[in-house]
């Protein structure tokens, strides 16, 4: 099973600043296959990227990712104050789909 | 548009056994994959189950393999989830999501999720 690991835990920011969040694999994900998705208390979760860089319908600009093999990176360009939330990395090639434990971002 | 709701969920016992469906409208369900996604109080996204469009592939996440059991009803727009000698660490609300149209698109639909409590 590939385990995803996601870097750092927390991300303390402020609205307007950059945010850079890593996601390792611990073996190659086919086809690039990565996901991230954006919880807020008591959502379900909401695909932000998807194919490691492809925005999903309807996410603005300022989110992109990048990335490819084992390495991937969610990327927010500006900080908006909805964007406080916390981020899930997920690989969904072959057998078997994991998460990443996730990485939040709070407002410093 | 795209709706997938969850039921089922409620408080159990350690040992019990418990079935999750997960309705949805609005596509084709017949010719999408399905997935079972859980959250325990408080921590981070675990998968749980898989099942392809014609019910041909079904995987499993390792802690519940065994015991937990993927099946759809494409006749009824139905997901199921059979879960089976439930432990404490089952605890946790349980999302259906929906494949995208094609093998890259990721998980774009989620139901709202149902609460499992298993507690003595």
């Amino acid at each position: 099973e590939i385990v995803l690991t996601q870097s750092p835990g927390t991300l303390s920011l402020s609205p307007g600043e950059r945010a850079t969040l890593s996601c390792r694999a611990s073996q190659n994900i086919d086809d690039d296959l990565v996901a991230w998705f954006q919880q807020t208390a008591g959502q379900p979760p909401m695909l932000l990227i998807y194919a490691a860089s492809r925005r999903a319908t309807g996410i603005p600009d300022r989110f992109s990712g990048s990335g490819s093999g084992t390495d991937f990176t969610l990327t927010i360009s500006k900080l908006e104050p909805e964007d406080f939330a916390v981020y899930y990395c997920q690989q969904y090639g072959g057998s078997s789909r994991t998460f990443g434990q996730g990485t939040k971002v709070e407002v410093k | 548009e795209v709706q997938l709701e969850e039921s089922g969920g409620g408080l159990v016992k350690p040992g019990d056994s418990l079935r999750l469906s997960c309705a949805g409208s609005g596509f084709s369900f017949n010719t999408y994959g399905l997935n079972w996604v859980r959250q325990a109080p408080g921590k981070g996204l675990e998968w749980v189950a898989s099942i392809s469009s014609s019910s041909s592939f079904v995987y499993y996440g390792a802690p519940v393999m065994g015991r937990f059991a993927v099946s759809r009803d494409n006749a009824n727009n139905i997901l199921y989830l059979q879960m089976s000698d439930l432990r404490t660490d089952d605890t946790a609300t349980y999302f259906c999501a929906r494949d995208g149209p094609n093998v890259s698109s990721g998980w774009r639909h989620w139901g709202r999720g149902t609460l499992v409590a298993v507690s003595s």
